[in-house]
């Protein structure tokens, strides 16, 4: 069963434009990760982020975590049409197991 | 390239053969893990391996599944008596250090489209 859902399932931009996509889950967490799929093709990770951590930054990508939220964002600035893709999020949930489990997704158009 | 590979890429098969599918992982990963992924979803997790012991296995991975990992180093996932509910992408993932709870990197995928 999936972790979380996702919000939005779709979001469509314009180049240039920032892109913030984000993620709830149910349970407690040792990290959360943000992960990139072109259509049809594996997934590129992109950034984890730590229970301990609020916020963190890589290149043009900035994730925030709020665990007693249980949610995260993650916030691509400047959008580019190669951003284009499914962006999921993933959550490590217990030192006993190190299997990851998935949002939803949310599906980034970026119109040049 | 020394990325997760998998093979083949796609498989279509008649329902009630059998399949196998193979992934090598990064060269230095101890920690090897399946999922599947149906068309609008995300990844589910089927199994994973520390080296060559298979540490946990999803509800989702039937008796008609069973992956091995011989020598710790690539893994097989095998389906017998594929259905056309079998249909998915598979993909395979490689990590290094639990301690470090670090990334997982993702192959491209074998996708299999059972007839």
């Amino acid at each position: 069963s999936q972790q979380g859902e996702e919000d939005p399932q779709a979001l469509s931009i314009q180049e240039g434009e920032n892109a913030t996509m984000n993620c709830s889950y149910k349970t407690s967490i040792n990290n959360l990760q943000w992960y990139r799929q072109n259509s049809g093709r594996g997934l590129v990770h992109l950034i984890l982020i730590r229970s301990n951590e609020r916020e963190k930054h890589s290149g043009r990508l900035r994730v925030t975590l709020d665990t007693s939220k249980k949610s995260s964002s993650l916030l691509i600035t400047a959008s580019r049409a190669a951003d284009t893709a499914s962006y999921f999020c993933a959550t490590d949930q217990s030192y006993n197991t190190d299997k990851l489990i998935f949002g939803t997704g949310t599906r980034l158009q970026v119109f040049p | 390239d020394t990325g997760v590979s998998q093979n083949p890429r796609h498989k279509i098969t008649k329902r009630g053969q059998n399949v196998t599918f193979r992934c090598d992982p990064i060269s230095e990963h101890n920690r090897l893990y399946w999922y599947r992924q149906t068309l609008g979803q995300g990844p589910e997790f089927l199994t994973y391996f520390q080296n060559e012991a298979q540490l946990e296995k999803s509800r989702l991975l039937s008796d008609r599944f069973s992956a091995e990992r011989p020598k710790g180093s690539f893994s097989t996932l095998e389906i017998q008596r594929t259905e056309q509910g079998d249909s998915a992408m598979y993909l395979c993932a490689s990590s290094l250090d639990r301690e470090k709870r670090n990334e997982q990197f993702f192959g491209p995928g074998t996708r299999l489209t059972v007839l």
